[in-house]
């Protein structure tokens, strides 16, 4: 079956940088696109941005470009969102997920990662 | 790009019928039948229930339907039971570099 699992949770201090990793399984990890997508506390679901496995190739939304990274190793089936210059307003579950087509969307997302910015 | 519009909260008794509204653009919603709806428990990720505006993923109860019209699509849950209490996202593809734009989210409560 489809999974999506996440590494820990983590607690950074303003200016650092987080880089959150997400391990696919169950399915050709370079089939799909994997979407990042972030949460704050009681708030809504923001998008970050998106990265091809299969070419590396990266869109970030434009709230993020310049802080975000997207990368992925392919021989892990493991998909990595780095950012940076944090700040309190970051404090959020960060999630990946899977993104099957233009018809379906995002099908499967990981359990998430609880970032948490504090001095 | 802006995020599609739902209201804030939704609330129903056990047994009725309730339905969110996702409303968007002439570049999203208005444009494609791409429209997908998630259920989200507390603590929880967020789960697909309606893709293609109207189709349910295996599993997903068929009392949760969806349709659209115009610029605005929407998701009815009809039998309305106490775990339907969670939020609710709606998503739409659109015509941009990162062709993907969520909905502002819907809290439903089960009175």
């Amino acid at each position: 079956q489809v999974q999506l699992v996440h590494s820990g949770a983590e607690v950074k201090k303003p200016g650092a940088s987080v880089k959150v990793s997400c391990k696919a399984s169950g399915y050709k990890f370079t089939a799909f696109y994997i979407y990042w997508v972030r949460q704050a506390p009681g708030q809504g679901l923001e998008l970050m941005g998106r990265i091809d496995p299969t070419t590396g190739g990266t869109d970030y939304a434009q709230k993020f470009q310049g802080r975000v990274t997207m990368t992925r190793d392919t021989s892990i089936s493991t998909a990595f969102m780095e950012l940076s210059r944090l700040n309190s307003d970051d404090t959020a579950v960060y999630y990946c997920a899977r993104y099957y087509d233009v018809l379906t969307g995002i099908d499967y997302w990981g359990q998430g990662t609880l970032v948490t910015v504090s001095s | 790009q802006s995020a599609l519009t739902q209201p804030a909260s939704v609330s129903g008794s056990p047994g009725q019928s309730i339905t969110i509204s996702c409303t968007g653009t002439s570049s999203d919603v208005g444009a494609y039948d791409y429209v997908s709806w998630y259920q989200q428990h507390p603590d929880k990720a967020p789960e697909l229930l309606i893709y293609e505006v109207s189709n349910r993923p295996s599993g997903v109860s068929n009392r949760f339907s969806g349709s659209k019209s115009g610029n605005t699509a929407s998701l009815t849950i009809s039998g309305l039971q106490t775990e339907d209490e969670a939020d609710y996202y709606c998503t739409s593809y659109t015509n941009n570099v990162l062709p993907y734009v969520f909905g502002t989210g819907t809290k439903v409560s089960v009175l």
